[in-house]
C-alpha cells in the first residue's frame, strides 16, 4: 500500500523557520518526482515546489522562491521542505504528492499525503 | 505563468445527471491537463491525467477531453459520492498551476 506521511507542521511566528518532512512507503521512491502543494483553509490548491527523481530539476512557485527549499533523500524514502522567513500568507495545509513520472512537469500527482497544517501567527 | 480558469465555480445537480466542468488555459498546453477530486477534509485524488486518461481505480463515469487550451471533465451519471470540489491542473510548464475549483453539490 502506498503511503505518504507528512510531519513537522505547527504554529510558528512570522519570520521564523519550519521544516516539513514526508516519509513514503509502498513504492520505489527514487522512480518519480515529488511535490509540495498547499491549501489555505477554505481556499484552492497551490503548487509550492517540485523535485525530480534524482534532484536534478527543482522548481518553486514565485510566492516561495528564495524562502523555501525542497530536497529529498532517496536512501531514506523522504522528502523535505525547509521554510524560512515565514509569513502569515504561508498559513495552509501542506501536502506532499508523488508524480506519475520522473520529471517535475509530468502527468499529474497520483498519491498524496494527508497534509500537515502550518500556521504562521504571532 | 499559465493561468487555469474553471467554470462554473459551483453547480448543483441531481443523481443521474450528466455534469460537465470546463477548464481553460491561457497558453496551449497540449494534453498536459489533469483533474482532481477533493472531498471535505481529505487530500485531493487524481481522476484524469493527460487530459483523457482515467487513473486506475476511478469509476468509468468520469471522463476527460480536450487539447490545447480547452478541456472538459464529464461525469456521465452523477452519484451521491461525487459531491466534492474538482480542480484542473496543468503539468506542461512550471510553475504548475491549478484552476480555482468547481464545487459540485447533489440536489
Amino acid at each position: 500500500e502506498v503511503q505518504l506521511v507528512e510531519s513537522g507542521g505547527g504554529l510558528v511566528q512570522p519570520g521564523r523557520s519550519l521544516r516539513l518532512s514526508c516519509t513514503v512507503s509502498g513504492f520505489s521512491f527514487d522512480d518519480d518526482a515529488m511535490h509540495w502543494v498547499r491549501q489555505a483553509p477554505g481556499k484552492g490548491l497551490e503548487w509550492v515546489s517540485g523535485i525530480s527523481w534524482n534532484s536534478g530539476t527543482i522548481d518553486y512557485a514565485d510566492s516561495v522562491k528564495g524562502r523555501f527549499t525542497i530536497s529529498r533523500d532517496n536512501a531514506k524514502n523522504s522528502l523535505y521542505l525547509q521554510m524560512n522567513s515565514l509569513r502569515s500568507e504561508d498559513t495552509a495545509f501542506y501536502y506532499c504528492a508523488k508524480d506519475k513520472v520522473q520529471a517535475v512537469a509530468g502527468n499529474g500527482f497520483d498519491y498524496w499525503g494527508q497534509g500537515t497544517l502550518v500556521t504562521v501567527s504571532s | 505563468d499559465i493561468q487555469m480558469t474553471q467554470s462554473p465555480s459551483s453547480l448543483s445537480a441531481s443523481v443521474g445527471d450528466r455534469v460537465t466542468i470546463t477548464c481553460r488555459a491561457t497558453q496551449r498546453i497540449s494534453n498536459y491537463l489533469n483533474w482532481y477530486q477533493q472531498k471535505a477534509g481529505k487530500a485531493p485524488k487524481l481522476l484524469i491525467y493527460a487530459a483523457a486518461s482515467l487513473q486506475s481505480g476511478v469509476p468509468s463515469r468520469f471522463s476527460g477531453s480536450g487539447s490545447g487550451t480547452d478541456f472538459t471533465l464529464t461525469i456521465s451519471s452523477l452519484q451521491p459520492e461525487d459531491s466534492a470540489t474538482y480542480y484542473c491542473q496543468q503539468s506542461h510548464t512550471t510553475p504548475l498551476t491549478f484552476g480555482g475549483g468547481t464545487s459540485v453539490e447533489i440536489k
